[in-house]
């Protein structure tokens, strides 16, 4: 079990930019959860994924953001035209369908919009 | 808006002694509280979770306490430890997915 992986796990880039995080969750796992978090603050919640159908966005994603799930393996997060209130760090995380299955966290991609 | 107020938003404990965290919720709907447990640099991972069938749950020197009348939960660290020192989240959600988190509680040990 190599847990959820993310990358890259830093990325600075200029406001307008635009940016793609790749996330490889546990193999087995067929749902798949975008978070994102600012400093100090919990996690919230962006958009999830059973298999390689998106099932729920936040009205937190706007239209800049989308996110992809292609095979129901990896995904990729893209910003568009980034902005310097998109500087967070961006999770992901994986977990079985069934229930009792907790959430399995990557380490994250901390971006920062200059 | 915040689905999830969590309390207090730091805490320092010495060595030995039991840190406290606390959360409340509105949605009655939720049916599973985890606490995560974050070190800088990491992601947040599961310390332990309950479901409101069962009013405490204990796992090591970890316990969760749980009043659904009152719509609160609580977190008890026992015999804290240096190591213990991190950010602790509470969260709730309904059916397993979607975890709402409070805004943490940054946790400090003192040896």
């Amino acid at each position: 079990d190599t847990g959820v992986s993310q990358d890259p796990r830093h990325k600075i880039t200029k406001r307008g930019q635009n940016v793609t995080f790749r996330c490889d969750p546990i193999s087995e796992h067929n749902r798949l959860y975008w978070y994102r978090q600012t400093l100090g603050q919990g996690p919230e919640f962006l958009t999830y994924f059973q298999n390689e159908a998106q099932l729920e966005k936040s009205r937190l994603l706007s239209d800049r953001f989308s996110a992809e799930r292609p095979k129901g393996s990896f995904s990729t997060l893209e910003i568009q035209r980034t902005e310097q209130g998109d500087s967070a760090m961006y999770l992901c995380a994986s977990s079985f369908t069934q229930g009792n299955s907790p959430l399995h966290f990557g380490n994250g991609t901390r971006l920062t919009v200059t | 808006q915040q689905q999830v107020k969590q309390s207090p938003q730091s805490l320092i404990v010495q060595k030995g002694g039991i840190s406290i965290i606390n959360c409340a919720y509105e949605n009655t709907a939720f049916d599973y509280f985890p606490w995560y447990q974050q070190f800088p640099g990491k992601g947040p991972a599961l310390l332990i979770a309950i479901r409101p069938d069962v009013s405490e749950k204990k796992e090591g020197r970890f316990t969760i306490s749980f009043n659904k009348s009152a719509k609160q939960f609580s977190l008890h660290i026992m015999d804290s430890q240096p190591g213990d020192s991190a950010t602790y989240f509470c969260a709730a959600s309904r059916n397993d997915y979607k975890l709402s988190f409070g805004a943490g509680t940054t946790v400090t040990v003192r040896a």
